[in-house]
């Protein structure tokens, strides 16, 4: 069975600053890999996903993540955090099962705190 | 249209009230699901439709009951709830690797 750990439960950077936030997954073959976000109130919106080819993965408001299979990690980086990063963030790995839709497991999330 | 959206946002129901959840979209996705999140927690599975099927039930009582009338739409329907059942009730859909989509969600509450 896969599954996802997100060690760090909050993170405090200010803005301007660079951000890593960290994951690592369990899963006996090639992984799907997500990262999504989630404001409060909010549903789930999707950043980036890797699932196969290039292992430096581009997603939306300026979020890149980097798959490495050596180290079963996906760790999901921004040069400069705007205030408005300030949300939960979850990593999640998912298996194809025989429907042809993959189902995601998520990790605990980890809590973006932005300073001024 | 690229979106899944959930009505309605935000319900009150007392523990002997019946009421349903509804999910749309049309992007022509043919997994639809229904998750359940605490605050500060990741969604948990609750149910899966695959092709207006039910595929996966992840042992969730029996006074959640989920249908799917078509390929668009997935209701949840609630009856007899406890207070523990207060949470954001996500709705999501899927087709291979086209994408994850999540609908904003319907913040329960249970009086």
């Amino acid at each position: 069975a896969q599954s996802v750990t997100q060690p760090d439960i909050h993170i405090t950077v200010s803005e301007g600053a660079s951000l890593e936030l960290r994951c690592n997954y369990s899963y006996g073959a090639t992984p799907y890999l997500f990262w999504y976000v989630q404001s409060p109130g909010q549903g789930l919106q999707l950043l980036l996903k890797y699932f196969s080819g290039d292992t430096l993965v581009q997603g939306i408001k300026g979020f890149e993540a980097e798959f490495k299979r050596s180290q079963s990690s996906f760790n999901l980086r921004k040069p400069s955090v705007h205030w408005s990063d300030a949300a939960e963030y979850f990593c999640a790995v998912g298996a194809q099962p025989s429907g042809g839709s993959y189902i995601p497991t998520f990790g605990r999330g980890t809590s973006l705190i932005v300073h001024p | 249209d690229t979106e899944v959206t959930q009505t309605p946002k935000h319900l009150v129901m007392g523990m002997t009230n019946k009421k349903s959840l509804k999910c749309e979209q049309h992007m022509g996705h043919r997994a639809m699901y229904w998750y359940k999140q605490k605050a500060k927690k990741p969604p948990e599975l609750m149910f899966v439709y695959s092709y207006e099927k039910l595929s996966i039930n992840e042992s969730v009582p029996s006074r959640f009951s989920p249908e799917c009338p078509n390929s668009s739409l997935l209701n949840l329907h609630l009856h007899a709830l406890q207070p523990e059942d207060s949470a954001l009730y996500l709705c999501a859909s899927s087709h291979g690797r086209k994408g994850y989509t999540f609908g904003s969600g319907t913040r329960l509450t249970v009086v």
